[in-house]
């Protein structure tokens, strides 16, 4: 099994350009996470999903969209890209239960210029 | 609500000697504690958690955390480094929040082997 993919790795993008990233799980899960991890921060949610169809804002959704058309795949958009959203993001899925681990994607270093 | 404290930023240790990562935790009910860890350019991978089923945790890697109620704490050792352990650390704290699992993280800690 491949677990969590993200697409693409790396990202350098201008300010105000626009782009998606791609978030792929083979483990028929729920739910689903787009984190940005910042230095000295940890890991901030700026959108989830709890199945497909669903999602909702998290800690810091401003400037970022997503969408949940099939179970398997949860999309993270950047209309208007900012200097503030160079970040590395990380896409996360879990099965519904209180103890149950997330699964982490390898990461999208993304940097805007 | 819930939050963690990671008292360290970051921890330097000499290959073959004991690890020690602190975490504490703010917590209103039994929570569900993870710890994960990144290597550099990395995902983060679970190294173990904590579902009260038992107070001694032992994940991966020779790894172990022991959870304890009276001092809010979940800290992460290792008797032995080794120079594959160099990387950041991550206490987590789970908690049913608007019918999702909203996972808490710590400021991380960085883990530097010296040989």
């Amino acid at each position: 099994n491949a677990g969590v993919t993200q697409t693409p790795k790396f990202r350098v993008l201008k300010t105000g350009q626009s782009m998606t990233l791609l978030c792929a799980q083979d483990m028929n899960h729920e739910y689903m996470y787009w984190y940005r991890q910042d230095p000295g921060m940890g890991l901030r949610l700026i959108h989830y999903s709890v199945g497909e169809g669903t999602t909702a804002k998290g800690e810091v959704p401003d400037g970022y969209n997503v969408s949940r058309l099939k179970k398997q795949n949860f999309l993270l958009g950047l209309e208007s890209a900012a200097p503030s959203q160079t970040s590395v993001y990380f896409c996360a899925s879990s099965y519904t239960g209180l103890n149950t681990e997330a699964f982490f994607g390898q990461g999208t270093r993304l940097t805007v210029v | 609500a819930q939050s963690v404290t990671q008292l360290d930023s970051h921890v330097s240790v000499s290959e073959g000697t004991p690890v020690l990562l602190r975490c504490n935790y703010s917590s209103s009910y039994s929570p569900s504690l993870f710890w994960y860890v990144q290597h550099p350019n990395k995902g983060l991978q679970l190294l173990l958690k904590y579902t009260s089923a038992a107070t001694l945790v032992k994940g991966i890697n020779g790894f172990e955390a022991e959870f304890k109620k009276s001092e809010t704490s979940f800290h992460l050792t290792k008797p032995s480094a080794h120079m594959s352990d160099a990387a950041e650390y991550f206490c987590v704290v789970s908690e049913r929040r608007g019918g999702y699992n909203k996972l808490i993280f710590g400021a991380g800690t960085r883990l530097a082997v010296h040989p």
